[in-house]
């Protein structure tokens, strides 16, 4: 089984909705992330934390929300989707090091 | 100007052919280097780790860093058609665990 899992895989909603997107670690890491990924931009950080306890912003926060549920578990929530959230969105994992491991990622489009 | 600059390709070479790809980064404090490698509509998968300057081997590839010209460099020996992809460099600094990633360089290698 893979160590970081994300749900759901695909996903299409309309403008306005709320949406979540959940990611999972068997890791035992305490570092959490959320990416997004758009084509010529690379990789952006929205949210990251290091505990239970402890929620940060990233560079593009705004209209994003997160909750750490558990030291396993990071949700993305979208309280009001635009279609300039259209994306691709990655969870990631870090221990102890620098290096962090991905989740397969979800496709979201917002129409 | 973006922290770290990656051109985006495409890159095409014939199979055997040895790669060279590159990023250029504008923060001296840059200390751990880091090579993912992302097939499409996947995750990125960690390829290469190092910290500081120096170079790292590990199979077909080796990962150099140059931290007087803030330059590093993924090589691959005997490419193979297995080896297209995108391929993304991403570091960070001492104390800051968060990654900055290049936007991503795209490789064909043809067979």
């Amino acid at each position: 089984d893979a160590d970081v899992t994300q749900t759901p895989r695909n996903r299409i909603t309309k403008t306005g909705k709320r949406i979540m997107l959940e990611c999972s670690q068997t890791k035992g890491h305490d570092r959490m992330y959320w990416y997004r990924q758009d084509p010529g931009l690379g990789l952006r950080l929205i949210y990251y934390s290091f505990d239970v306890k402890d929620i940060n912003k990233g560079e593009i926060s705004d209209g994003y929300s997160v909750s750490r549920q558990a030291q396993a578990k990071f949700s993305l929530s979208l309280e009001s989707a635009i279609p300039n959230q259209t994306a691709l969105y990655f969870c990631a994992t870090q221990g102890s090091g620098y290096e962090q491991y991905f989740g397969p990622g979800t496709r979201l489009t917002v129409t | 100007q973006k922290e770290v600059e990656q051109d985006p390709g495409p890159l095409s070479v014939p199979e055997g052919a040895i790669v060279s790809l590159n990023c250029t980064y504008s923060n001296s404090a840059f200390q751990y280097f880091m090579w993912y490698r992302q097939y499409s509509r996947k995750g990125p998968e960690l390829l290469m780790y190092t910290y500081s300057s120096g170079n790292k081997e590990d199979g077909r590839f080796t990962a150099q860093v140059d931290k007087s010209s803030k330059y590093i460099s993924l090589f691959i020996r005997d490419s193979q058609p297995s080896d297209s992809a995108t391929y993304l460099c991403a570091m960070s600094r001492t104390g800051r665990r968060a990654l900055t990633f290049g936007s991503g360089t795209r490789l064909q290698v043809q067979p």
